[in-house]
Order: C-alpha cells, then structure tokens, then sequence
C-alpha cells in the first residue's frame, strides 16, 4: 500500500524558515517524481514543486521560485521541502505527493499545516 | 501560464442524475487530470490522461475534451461524489489547477 506521511509543519514568524518531510513508503522510491502541493484555508490547490527521480532537475512556480527548495534521498525513501522567507501567504496545508512523470499526482499524503504569522 | 477554468462552480444534483463538470482550458493542453477532494480529506486522482480511470474508481466516473475543452461526467450521481472537483494540466509550465467545482447532493 502507498503511503507518504508529511512532517514539520507548524507556526512560524514571517521571513523566518521550515523544512517539511514526507516519508514514502509501498513503492520503489527512486522510481518517481515526486511533488508538493499546497492549499490555504477553503481555497483551492496550488502546486509548489516537483522534484524527478535522482533529483536533478526541479521544477517550481514563480510563487515560490528562489525561497523554496524540494530535494529527495532516495535511500530513506524521503521528500523534503525547504521554505525559506515565508510569508504569511504560504499559510496552507502542504501536501507531498507521488508523481506520474510530469503528469498526474496519482497518490497524496494527508498533509502537514504551516502557518505563517507573527 | 495557463489558466483552467472550470464551470460550474457550484452545484448539486440528486441521485441517479448525471453531472458534468467542464474545463476551459486559456491554451491548448495535451492532456487533463481530474481529482476529487471530499470534505476535510486530501485530493485523490480520479481519472489521468484525459480519459483513464484511475485505479479504484468507479466506472461511474468518466473523462473526455481535446484542445481547450475538457469535462469530467458522472454518469449517475451517489451521494458518496459529494466533493470538489479539480482540473489538472502540465502541457505548459507552469503545472495549474482548476479553481475548482464544488459538488453537492439534493
């Protein structure tokens, strides 16, 4: 069964930063893309970052370009997110997801909430 | 960017209705990706590659479009499809989501 399991949201003070983790499981890691996405209180989804299978290449919106930072370890079978400067519009539940190629998001963990706020 | 806009944006329907969901698309995509996200849950993928069931779903559940149009049909509603559901593309960078359209039971 998939399975991936975020960690280390919480709050923390504008301009300040947080590193989220997702601990995969079920399925050959190293084998998939893997991606955040985020959602902020009763508003919709917005992708954040993909990452391809050894971590050379990742992809990010202009939102979070330059402040965010996905990267993987493959042997612990983890994703990370590294979010640095936040803002109080990055105040969302962040989800870690696998991903069909650059395509669809076929499995999703439960999500992980960061608020950021003074 | 590419902009999805899904319509409509709020609706409800009674059991055994058939509901379609549409999505506008502001350039041509390849491809459309639909989840659904129920109330309090995270979004689970419902079909891929424009057409494909996921796995899981029921056949209940099917896609269809090309270009700029695309839409997401239930072909009889049940009260479990009460959800939002979301649009998906990465044709073009960067990777967009529909604003969503939110599905109630009558």
């Amino acid at each position: 069964e998939v399975q991936l399991v975020e960690s280390g949201g919480g709050l923390v003070q504008p301009g300040r930063s947080l590193k989220l983790s997702c601990a995969a499981s079920g399925f050959t890691f190293s084998n998939y893309y893997m991606a955040w996405v985020r959602q902020a209180p009763k508003k919709g989804l917005e992708w954040v970052a993909t990452i391809s299978t050894s971590g050379s290449r990742t992809y990010y919106p202009d939102s979070v370009k330059g402040r965010f930072t996905i990267s993987r370890d493959n042997a612990k079978s983890s994703l990370y997110l590294q979010m640095n400067s936040l803002k109080s519009e990055d105040t969302a539940t962040y989800y870690c997801a696998r991903q069909m190629y650059t395509t669809a998001l076929d499995y999703w963990g439960q999500g992980v909430m960061v608020t950021v706020s003074s | 960017e590419i902009v999805l806009t899904q319509s409509p944006t709020t609706t409800a329907a009674s059991p055994g209705e058939k509901v379609t969901i549409t999505c506008l698309a502001s350039s041509s995509v390849s491809n459309m990706y639909w989840y659904q996200q129920k109330s309090g849950a995270s979004p689970k993928l419902l079909i891929y590659s424009t057409s494909s069931l996921a796995s899981g779903v029921p056949d209940r559940f099917s896609g269809s479009g090309s270009g700029t149009s695309y839409s997401l049909t239930i072909n009889t509603m049940e009260a479990e499809d009460a959800a939002t559901y979301y649009c998906q593309q990465w044709s073009s960078n960067p990777l967009t989501f529909g604003s969503g359209t939110k599905l109630e039971i009558k």
